[in-house]
């Protein structure tokens, strides 16, 4: 079992959907990172979570420590959010351990 | 604008040629990183280094080497290259304790 799992690993919406992708982990971590990447292969920062929710525009991040949990929501999905999104658990030492990803195709 | 540099961004070779692929950063960042990312198994960390002179296994450290003389670089090194290390390669850096991550735009390498 990977420390890191995401689900679902692919998902298809329409434009103006409500988005969520969830992320579960089985270590002690620091923080959690959700990141994105383009169809180009640029990967991009969009959130790091240690403790409760964060929000950046149509972005919300949560996490939930005790349940080993955290969930990246997207409000008003738009065909310019398809990519794949990533949850990154950091771990002592600044270490990064990755999921593998959720595929996001939002249609118009 | 602060950004992580890789070079060169592809790169095909032949197995056993010894080479470099560098990176650098111009935020002053602590902490720099490298990661492969390879279909099905995701990004997984190579090497790390938490300040100059001081760098650590990732979890698929074989076949690779790396050095940290100054802050602002951390190149990676492909001593004898094979077929399985074809990836695609991701240098990042962070100011370390709990910052963003931020990443180079990637290196794809082919070793035939």
């Amino acid at each position: 079992k990977n420390e890191v799992e995401q689900s679902p690993q692919n998902l298809t919406a329409q434009e103006g959907e409500f988005i969520t992708i969830n992320c579960s982990y089985s270590v002690g971590i620091s923080a959690l990172h959700w990141l994105q990447q383009h169809p180009g292969g640029g990967i991009v920062s969009l959130f790091m979570l240690s403790s409760g929710k964060k929000k950046h525009g149509r972005l919300i991040a949560t996490i939930n420590i005790q349940e080993k949990h955290s969930s990246l929501h997207i409000t008003a999905s738009h065909p310019r959010d398809s990519a794949v999104y990533i949850c990154a658990v950091e771990t002592s030492g600044s270490r990064l351990t990755f999921g593998e990803g959720t595929q996001l195709t939002v249609n118009p | 604008e602060a950004q992580v540099t890789q070079n060169p961004r592809y790169l095909i070779t032949v197995t056993g040629k010894k080479l470099t692929v560098t990176c650098s950063q111009n935020m002053n960042h602590e902490y720099m990183s490298w990661y492969r990312q390879d279909p099905g198994l995701g990004l997984r960390q190579i090497y790390y280094s938490m300040n100059v002179e001081v760098t650590d296994k990732g979890d698929v450290p074989e076949g690779y080497k790396v050095s940290r003389k100054e802050k602002r670089n951390f190149p990676l090194i492909l001593e004898s290259p094979s077929p399985n290390q074809t990836s695609l390669y991701f240098c990042a850096s962070s100011p370390g304790g709990l910052g963003t991550q931020y990443f180079g735009p990637g290196t794809r390498l082919l070793v035939l």
